[in-house]
C-alpha cells in the first residue's frame, strides 16, 4: 500500500515549455486534488475531483488544467510553464468515513523550477 | 468554511506540553476543526479532529472551548521530531478540500 505517489519529485522547465504531473493513489478514494505550497505559505488548492470524471477549480486555477484519468490517477498539466509556476506541487486523496471523519492524505510532493 | 486565526510561532522545551492555539469565532454548527502538520517540506500529515467533545489519540489531544469559538492542540511530551507547521482547519460536513491558512511553526529544542 503506497498510499498517493506523485512523479516527478524534481523537475526544471523553461519558460513557455509544457509539462504533466502525474498522481496515482491505490486507497480507493473517490476524491483527489492538486494543491501548491510557495515559500513561506500554506497550501493553495488548484483543482479538485470530488469523483471519477468530474473536475473543479480551486482557489488558484489559472494555467493549468487537470485529468481524472480513473479513480487511482489525476494529472495535472502545465500548458505553458511561467516563473510564476515555481511551487511545491502536492497531490492528495480523501474518503469521507462518517461523524466528521474526513481522512485526507498527501503525496510526498512535487518541486518545480521554472526559469 | 470558518477562517482560523493561529500564531504565526511558538517554542517549546522537549519533553514538555506544546500547546497550540487557534481562534475560529465565526465556525458555524456543523463545522468540524481539523488539525494538520507539516514536517520540513513533506506532504501534510493528519493529527486529529473534533467537533464539540475534548478528542484525545495518540498523537495528540484536542480541547475545544463551550462556545466552540477556539481550541487547543496539545502535544502532551513533544520531542524535536514535532518541529513542524501545524495547521488548524475550520471544514464543514459537506466540504471536500481543506483550506489551509499559514499555520503556526513549532521549534521544539533541547
Amino acid at each position: 500500500n503506497a498510499g498517493v505517489t506523485q512523479t516527478p519529485k524534481f523537475q526544471v522547465l523553461k519558460t513557455g515549455q509544457s509539462m504533466t504531473l502525474q498522481c496515482a493513489q491505490d486507497m480507493n478514494h473517490n476524491s483527489m486534488y492538486w494543491y501548491r505550497q510557495d515559500p513561506g505559505m500554506g497550501l493553495r488548492l488548484i483543482y479538485y475531483s470530488a469523483s471519477e470524471g468530474t473536475t473543479d477549480k480551486g482557489e488558484v486555477p489559472n494555467g493549468y488544467n487537470v485529468s481524472r484519468l480513473n479513480k487511482r490517477e489525476f494529472s495535472l498539466r502545465l500548458e505553458s510553464a511561467a516563473p510564476s509556476q515555481t511551487s511545491v506541487y502536492f497531490c492528495a486523496s480523501s474518503v469521507y468515513l462518517g461523524t466528521g471523519n474526513y481522512e485526507q492524505y498527501f503525496g510526498p510532493g512535487t518541486r518545480l523550477t521554472v526559469t | 468554511d470558518a477562517k482560523t486565526t493561529q500564531p504565526p510561532s511558538m517554542d517549546c522545551a522537549e519533553g514538555r506540553a506544546a500547546n497550540l492555539p487557534c481562534n475560529h469565532s465565526t465556525i458555524s454548527g456543523n463545522e468540524y476543526v481539523y488539525w494538520y502538520r507539516q514536517i520540513h517540506s513533506q506532504g501534510p500529515q493528519y493529527i486529529i479532529h473534533g467537533l464539540k467533545n475534548n478528542e484525545t489519540n495518540e498523537m495528540a489531544s484536542l480541547i475545544i472551548t463551550e462556545d466552540r469559538k477556539s481550541s487547543t492542540l496539545i502535544l502532551p511530551h513533544a520531542t524535536l521530531r514535532d518541529t513542524a507547521v501545524y495547521y488548524c482547519i475550520a471544514l464543514n460536513q459537506a466540504g471536500t478540500a481543506l483550506i489551509f491558512g499559514k499555520g503556526t511553526t513549532l521549534s521544539v529544542s533541547s
